[in-house]
């Protein structure tokens, strides 16, 4: 049973225009959110992270929307760049529980 | 600041035979984690220390892997005997402590033939 859950496996987007990527959890415990992008044969890199406390953090182009009424969170890259093509990890947390990973999202920005 | 380093990056091995995987993390980092990253996959965490004692372990399969962080610092992830399910990136990670954010490696690619 995936707790975390990136339905979208991929998404395109033209540069300069919103990425928006987006992820589902099925456990209400969980109180802390990240994006991480990973790059082939690179190890995953952090990106951004929430706080259940707050339902909007922004750093730069990125920006996290948390949902906790809908277990929905996202990820809004405004505006896209090539090098923003990667795939993109949605990860939550409880406590001193784990880090949960959905299965990610590859992200394609085309010139 | 030097990042999470792991050695080797890649090994291919035939089954049956032991593999070792190593890990230095960023420097003072006490909590260091091994994670497994099946293709498609996101990461999935093996074991995690707190200094040297493995304190998750819950996921590691001890029938054939093993893992040790002698002094806390680096840390060595062992499987014997090596399975062909066993092909896969091994992921380090490490922070600076246990509900703090995780930098990883670059990972080690296995492939079992």
């Amino acid at each position: 049973d995936q707790q975390v859950k990136q339905n979208s496996p991929s998404l395109s987007v033209q540069e300069g225009r919103i990425s928006i990527l987006n992820c589902d959890y099925t456990n209400s415990m969980f109180d802390y959110f990240l994006w991480y992008k990973k790059y082939p044969a690179e190890g995953p890199t952090f990106l951004i992270s929430i706080s259940s406390i707050k339902d909007k953090n922004e750093d730069g182009r990125f920006t996290v929307f948390l949902n906790k009424s809908a277990k929905h969170l996202s990820l809004h890259i405004v505006p896209s760049q090539p090098g923003d093509s990667a795939v993109y990890f949605c990860a939550a947390s409880s406590g001193n529980t784990p880090l949960v990973f959905g299965k990610g999202t590859r992200l394609s920005v085309i010139a | 600041e030097a990042g999470v380093v792991q050695s080797p990056r890649y090994k291919i091995i035939e089954k049956k035979q032991p593999v070792a995987f190593w890990c230095n993390p960023i420097s003072g980092h006490n909590t260091l984690y091994w994670y497994l990253q099946n293709l498609g996959q996101g990461p999935e965490l093996l074991i995690r220390y707190e200094n040297e004692e493995a304190v998750d372990d819950s996921q590691l399969p001890k029938d054939r892997f093993s893992a040790e962080r002698l002094k806390g610092v680096d840390s060595t992830l062992k499987i014997q005997p090596a399975e062909l399910g066993d092909s896969a990136v091994y992921l380090c990670a490490s922070s600076p402590g246990p509900q703090e954010t995780q930098y990883f490696g670059p990972g080690t690619r296995l492939l079992v033939l």
